[in-house]
């Protein structure tokens, strides 16, 4: 079956760095996608990693590496409004998207 | 209004009850989709609708009937509801193309509640 992992919940400092993973098994690989979804509201989007490597963006970059079946999101100078959940999909062979069940990410003072 | 529009945001319904989720997108789309959220789950794909057309039904329960009587407006029936289907229904919508670049903008959601 396909099957995408990440950490249910993650706790961080404000102005700290942190590191989202997400490994993924799907049918083929059409890229991997970020969101950020705050509570009560609608999910965002962030990135879309195709090729291996890293993208950045502003604070956030986001790492692919299709040949181990693992992306993150790294998530630099945390502020508090970083706290939200962060959601992995991945796009598989039939361009069906694979969710994860999303990364709770807590940030403190 | 921008973006994509659901209403109502919250909706208590017994299992009886015959009511509808309304989904509105303001950016050209070309495709709509309804997913169901539960916590700690995996968004569920449940209709997908491409050019006014569905593509996709995930093995849906038959309580659960989506409409799209245009490329900006997409509805969820509910009607005789179990009270595990309380959930979070999001809609979104995106411009398809060849690239597989699928960019998803989401509405808000439905938190539904079935009693």
């Amino acid at each position: 079956g396909q099957n995408i992992d990440q950490p249910t919940e993650m706790t961080a400092t404000e102005g700290a760095i942190v590191q989202i993973n997400c490994t993924y098994q799907t049918s083929g690989f059409n890229g991997l996608f970020w969101y950020q979804q705050h509570a009560g509201e609608a999910p965002t989007f962030l990135s879309y990693n195709v090729l291996d490597g890293l993208e950045e963006k502003g604070r956030f970059s986001s790492f692919l590496s299709r040949s181990k079946g693992y992306s993150y999101l790294l998530l630099k100078e945390l502020q508090m409004k970083d706290s939200a959940s962060y959601l992995c999909a991945v796009m598989d062979s039939n361009y069906q998207l694979i969710w994860g069940a999303g990364t709770k990410l807590i940030i403190k003072p | 209004e921008t973006g994509v529009t659901q209403t109502p945001r919250h909706l208590v319904m017994g299992m009886t009850n015959k009511k509808s989720l309304k989904c509105e997108q303001h950016l050209g789309h070309n495709a709509m989709y309804w997913y169901k959220q539960s916590a700690k789950k995996p968004l569920e794909l449940m209709f997908v609708y491409s050019l006014e057309e569905r593509v996709e039904n995930n093995s849906v329960p038959s309580r659960f009937s989506p409409e799209c009587p245009n490329s900006s407006h997409l509805f969820l029936h509910l009607h005789t509801l179990q009270p595990e289907d309380s959930a979070l229904y999001l809609c979104a919508s995106s411009q398809e193309s060849v690239s597989g670049a699928n960019v998803l903008t989401f509405g808000a959601g439905s938190r539904l509640t079935v009693l």
